[in-house]
């Protein structure tokens, strides 16, 4: 059973910012939500996470919907090297990967 | 951040073996986990690995097939048992190294990739 829903695929341009959406609409109230990417053939790098708060970090921003049903992860300059497998996870504390969104950033 | 090491980075296995997979971390770690991923897959969580007790399996996944140890803090090893073809995977060893903050971030090894003809 799917905890959260994000679209298959999605392009963005270099240099601009890329917004990915995450439906998690029957998350617990003390489950975090995650935000990992996977560049191929690496491991899973961690992007970043919260709670109910928007949050910021050097790589990106994650902003939280008041009833946290949703989320979406902002980088804000996207460049080549952010083409990658994104994955929305929420969690409290075993990570459960889903299908995440293949996001491939163009020139 | 925690960094990890696995070896093999890589094998080719034959039908019936049994290969060990090791991984190694620089720094002490309490939860250790044991990830899967099939080709063109994501990730499946095979077991949760804390020093000083058995592994914790998920569903799908039992100790004959992919034993455990977590010998101590930095290290733990995963086999793969009997293998066959669908076996043929990357398997991936990742660590909480949250720095005492219990946020749940992991950190992820580079991977096994294991071919099983």
């Amino acid at each position: 059973d799917a905890k959260t829903t994000q679209p298959t695929s999605m392009d963005c341009a270099e240099g601009r910012a890329a917004n990915l959406p995450c439906n998690h609409s029957t998350i617990s109230g003390n489950e975090y939500v995650y935000w990992y990417r996977q560049i191929h053939s690496q491991g899973p790098q961690y992007i970043i996470h919260g709670l109910k708060n928007n949050e910021t970090n050097e790589m990106a921003s994650l902003i939280i919907t008041e009833d946290r049903k949703s989320s979406t992860l902002i980088l804000p300059h996207a460049t080549l090297r952010d083409t990658a497998v994104y994955y929305c996870i929420v969690s409290v504390y075993k990570l459960s990967f889903g299908a995440g969104t293949t996001v491939t950033v163009r020139a | 951040s925690a960094v990890i090491s696995q070896k093999p980075s890589r094998d080719i296995c034959q039908r019936g073996t049994s290969l060990t997979i090791q991984c190694q971390v620089d720094s002490q770690v309490t939860m250790m986990f044991w990830y899967r991923q099939q080709p063109g897959q994501s990730l499946t969580l095979i077991a949760t690995a804390n020093q000083g007790s058995e592994a914790t399996y998920e569903s799908g996944f039992v100790i004959d097939k992919f034993p455990i140890s977590r010998p101590n803090l930095t290290f733990s090893t995963l086999t793969v048992s009997n293998m066959s073809p669908e076996d043929s995977s990357i398997y991936l060893c990742s660590v909480e190294d949250d720095g005492g903050r219990n946020t749940g971030e992991l950190f992820f090894g580079e991977g096994s990739r294991l071919t099983v003809l």
